[in-house]
C-alpha cells in the first residue's frame, strides 16, 4: 500500500527562524513528490514538484530536498514569516499503468510562527 | 477562469438526505479530481475526469456516490442518503493534463456536514 509519512506532527517557531520537515514515502512507481501549503479554511496551493532526477527545488524562501534512494523529501522554511502558518503536506504522485498519476497524501506538518 | 470554483461553500444535511457539490475546472484544464478531507486528514481521493469522461474511479464509494462532468457545465458530485461519515471537506482540483509533474490546482472546498 501506498504511504507518506510527515514528521513533525505540529511545530512552533519564532518568526524569522529558519525549520525543516520531513518526509518519507513508499509509493510505487514513483513519478514525482509535491509539497502544499494549505491555509486554514483553503484548498492546498502547491510549492513545488519534483520528479526522480530532481534533488532539490526552491521557491521563495522554501526549499525542497528529495532523496529518491532512501525515499525521503524536507521542505526548508527560510526567515519564517507569520503567513508561513499553515498545514504543509507532502503529497507523492505514482504513476498508472495506462498514462497518468495517482496522489498520495501525507496527512501533513501543522505550523504555527509566532512573534 | 484562473481559479478553481467550488459551490456551496458550506452545506448542511441531515442523516439520509442527498447533497450535490459543484465544481467549475481552470479554463483549458481538461483533468477535473475529487478528493474527500476528514476532519483535516489525509485527502482520500475519490475520482478524476478526463473531461466528461471518468478517467479513475477507483476511490468512489459506489452505492452513495456519484460524479459527472457534462460539456458547458460545472462538474458535479452528488450524495445520495448521506451519513454521518461523509461529514468532510470536499476538494475539487483541475490540471491540464494528468501525466508527469503538472500541477493539481485545488479549489477552496465545500465543507459537508451531515446532523
Amino acid at each position: 500500500k501506498n504511504q507518506v509519512e510527515q514528521s513533525p506532527q505540529s511545530l512552533i517557531i519564532l518568526e524569522g527562524k529558519n525549520c525543516t520537515l520531513q518526509c518519507n514515502y513508499t509509493v510505487s512507481p514513483f513519478s514525482n513528490l509535491r509539497w502544499y501549503k494549505q491555509d486554514t479554511g483553503r484548498g492546498p496551493v502547491s510549492l513545488t514538484i519534483m520528479t526522480f532526477s530532481e534533488n532539490t527545488k526552491s521557491n521563495g524562501r522554501y526549499t525542497a530536498t528529495l532523496d529518491a534512494d532512501t525515499k525521503q523529501s524536507s521542505l526548508h522554511i527560510t526567515a519564517s514569516q507569520l503567513s508561513d502558518s499553515a498545514s504543509y503536506i507532502c503529497v507523492v504522485s505514482a504513476g498508472l499503468t495506462g498514462g497518468g498519476n495517482k496522489l498520495t497524501f501525507g496527512t501533513g506538518t501543522q505550523l504555527k510562527v509566532e512573534l | 477562469g484562473e481559479e478553481v470554483a467550488q459551490t456551496p461553500k458550506h452545506l448542511v444535511r441531515g442523516e439520509g438526505q442527498k447533497a450535490k457539490l459543484y465544481c467549475a475546472p481552470i479554463k483549458g484544464h481538461s483533468y477535473v479530481f475529487w478528493y474527500q478531507q476528514v476532519l483535516k486528514n489525509e485527502f482520500k481521493f475519490l475520482i478524476s475526469f478526463q473531461n466528461e469522461n471518468v478517467f479513475d474511479e477507483t476511490g468512489m464509494p459506489k452505492e452513495r456516490f456519484s460524479a459527472k462532468c457534462l460539456p458547458n457545465s460545472p462538474c458535479s458530485l452528488e450524495i445520495q442518503a448521506t451519513k454521518l461519515e461523509d461529514s468532510a471537506v470536499y476538494f475539487c482540483a483541475s490540471s491540464q493534463s494528468n501525466g508527469g509533474a503538472r500541477t493539481q490546482y485545488f479549489g477552496p472546498g465545500t465543507r459537508l456536514l451531515v446532523l
